[in-house]
């Protein structure tokens, strides 16, 4: 089975400047997706970015990018130019890319975000 | 474009009680899964329906049991209630092959139900 590990209960940015959100994860599959989601107080899954385990290029959505480093099964989210509405509930995700998991997102315990004005 | 709709939004309910949930999918979504998340923590999967079948299913025991509609609309039932069921549930609707394409992209997930068991 897939486990997400998400050490990091809580994390604060100051608005403007840049934070690092952090996701291990185990799997003994070769090909997977990985997400991080964002979860407001709406409490709506909101998809920040996605990886694709086969695919080297780390994935980038405006500000936000991430360090996918499949060898020690590392996945951290990088928030550029921090922004107040960025506060939320974040989750780091994975998908299984086929089979009988497919479909089955498995997350992290998720990591609180704070943007300090 | 409707998203996925949930309700109702929150519900409080007696221990040892029954409660359905339910979820309409966003439009064009012909798969549903349902995930339980307790207060602090990730959500957890519970199962998920397509083509009116539970084809997938977390470990989560058989009081919780779920149905899908033609329309695709789904409902997951929750029996002989207990404190620890207190959660926010979420309803996420996909296209049962899922692509990450313009038009089919992921899974949409709606703004949950809390239930509260007391």
């Amino acid at each position: 089975a897939q486990t997400v590990t998400q050490s990091q209960p809580e994390m604060s940015v100051q608005e403007a400047e840049t934070v690092t959100l952090s996701c291990t994860y185990d799997t003994s599959e070769s090909d997977y997706y990985l997400f991080w989601y964002k979860q407001p107080p709406s409490r709506q899954m909101i998809l920040v970015i996605r990886q694709e385990a086969y695919k080297q290029q780390n994935a980038t959505e405006n500000r936000f990018s991430v360090n996918f480093q499949k060898a020690a099964k590392s996945f951290s989210l990088k928030i550029s130019d921090s922004q107040l509405g960025d506060a939320a509930m974040y989750f780091c995700a994975y998908n299984t890319a086929g089979g009988t998991s497919y479909g089955k997102l498995t997350f992290g315990q998720g990591t609180i975000l704070t943007v300090h004005p | 474009d409707a998203g996925v709709t949930q309700s109702p939004t929150h519900l409080i309910k007696t221990r040892g009680q029954q409660v359905t949930l339910r979820c309409s999918p966003k439009s064009g979504h012909d798969t549903v899964s349902w995930y339980q998340q307790a207060l602090g923590q990730g959500p957890q999967f519970i199962f998920q329906y397509y083509e009116e079948e539970e084809r997938q299913r977390g470990n989560f025991p058989d009081r919780f049991s779920g149905h899908q509609f033609p329309n695709y609309s789904s409902e997951l039932n929750v029996n002989a209630l207990l404190l620890g069921d207190s959660a926010l549930y979420l309803c996420a609707s996909s296209l049962e092959d899922v692509t990450w394409q313009v038009g089919n992209y992921g899974y949409t997930f709606g703004s949950g139900t809390r239930l509260t068991v007391v």
